[in-house]
């Protein structure tokens, strides 16, 4: 069935970098946005960007560029978030989302990945 | 960027009840892109409502959705078990897309 799985949770350092891998299965990958969502303890969600699988265009928040970056693998339909310049602040689970469009409703979302941020 | 309020913050509610929670902009979504989720302990979002009342695959009609501009309605008509949960409203009519802060939903 259409899923999505995270890869397993991640203890970093501050100022450390952290990726995280999103695999798809049952659909096809590259037709399809991919979002990339996180939540800080006690938070609302929120938005970090997205990366269109096919032509490998991405758009990131403001809040998040120069530190983000998302790539794919096409051919392990396979999604990456990675976050450089770890704080402690960064704390929080990371979801991989699926988006229609990179301008759509998030229809299937990953298990999330545990990143804790400490010394 | 777009703030999304929601109330009230916690709703307190018997199986079988009526839920009305509610969703408000600081400024007008564009085209009614709005949508909710579900989430409940330790899971991921689930996707409820799109493009403001159009139900996902697989929801329930007990949920529905309404609302344009800047104020938004999710409407549980009979609570199940189930739905306890918190629940969050997303805009994605704009970037960056924002999420509200979240109604809990929980037992009386």
């Amino acid at each position: 069935q259409v899923q999505l799985v995270q890869s397993g949770a991640e203890v970093k350092k501050p100022g450390a970098s952290v990726k995280v891998s999103c695999k798809a299965f049952g659909y096809t990958f590259s037709s399809h946005v991919m979002d990339w969502v996180r939540q800080a303890p006690g938070q609302r969600l929120e938005w970090m960007g997205w990366i269109n699988a096919g032509n490998g265009n991405t758009k990131y928040s403001e809040k998040f560029q120069g530190r983000v970056t998302i790539t794919r693998d096409t051919s392990a339909s396979t999604a990456y978030m990675e976050l450089s310049s770890l704080r402690s602040d960064d704390t929080a689970v990371y979801y991989c989302a699926r988006d229609t469009c990179g301008g759509c409703p998030l229809d299937i979302w990953g298990q999330g990945t545990v990143v804790t941020v400490s010394s | 960027e777009i703030v999304l309020t929601q109330s009230p913050g916690t709703l307190s509610l018997s199986p079988g009840e009526r839920a009305t929670l509610s969703c408000r902009a600081s400024q007008s979504v564009s085209s009614s892109y709005l949508a909710w989720y579900q989430q409940k302990p330790g899971q991921a979002p689930r996707l409820l409502i799109y493009d403001a009342s159009s139900r996902a695959t697989g929801i329930p009609d007990r949920f529905s959705g309404s609302g344009s501009g800047t104020d938004f309605t999710l409407t549980i008509s009979r609570l199940e078990p189930e739905d306890f949960a918190v629940y969050y409203c997303q805009q994605y009519g704009s970037s960056p897309r924002t999420f509200g802060q979240g109604t809990k939903v929980e037992i009386k």
